[in-house]
């Protein structure tokens, strides 16, 4: 499968546990996405990578969640001390750098992960 | 920032009627949109996408979308629906190395 894929597909927690998902994107994609969705709502944009660099980050990245992509490949984002309101599907997505033409800014997602907090 | 806004976010149809979505985007520069759907159980596929050139684009199966730039809308089309387009279509316009979403579109169609 050379999709986007991520691991685990499913996390039940109790509040107050750290969370780590992982995110395997398309090999030849050197730009990474984290986003959150809940039920009723469109994507939440977390943030992304250009290769290893973290380049943008939401406000709603509160100082509990720290993402990584060390050698620019896979990408971890993890929570710290859950709460009841993490809960939701963390999606990850992967594009390429570059114009228009070559298929930049189209985003290619992975299944999610669903995090439940007790 | 940008923001986008689809309307109607409960559909239901029956097969073969006309199906159309609404997005609006506030922007005024150059934009990029998307349509992604999600069916039951899958994740996130792009529908179709505008960048430049002809406003009227075509994606797969058989949908399409319009941009009007005068009204900041880029709705999504289709003439005669199946029931396998029971899904949830989200609206989407590039901010900046981003994507910002619509609250999405869940529709049901009836056999």
């Amino acid at each position: 499968d050379t999709g986007v894929s991520q691991n685990p597909r499913h996390k039940i927690t109790k509040r107050g546990q750290n969370v780590t998902f992982r995110c395997d994107p398309i090999s030849e994609h050197n730009r990474l996405y984290w986003y959150r969705q809940t039920l009723g709502q469109g994507p939440e944009f977390l943030t992304y990578f250009q290769n290893e660099a973290q380049l943008e980050k939401s406000r709603l990245l509160s100082d509990r969640f720290s993402a990584e992509r060390p050698k620019g490949s896979f990408s971890t984002l993890e929570i710290q001390r859950t709460e009841q309101g993490d809960s939701a599907m963390y999606l990850c997505a992967s594009s390429i750098r570059g114009d228009l033409s070559s298929g930049a800014n189209v985003l290619t997602f992975g299944a999610g992960s669903r995090l439940t907090v007790l | 920032a940008q923001s986008v806004s689809q309307h109607n976010h409960h559909v239901i149809l029956s097969e073969a009627a006309s199906l159309e979505l609404g997005c609006n985007y506030s922007y005024g520069g150059t934009v990029n949109l998307f349509w992604y759907v999600q069916y039951p159980g899958q994740h996130l596929q792009l529908l179709l996408k505008y960048f430049s050139g002809d406003p009227l684009v075509k994606g797969i199966k058989g949908f399409e979308a319009e941009f009007i730039k005068s009204k900041f809308s880029f709705n999504l089309r289709k003439p005669s629906v199946q029931w396998s387009d029971t899904a949830e279509y989200f609206c989407a316009v590039r901010e900046n190395n981003r994507l910002a979403f619509g609250k999405g579109n869940q529709v049901v169609v009836i056999p």
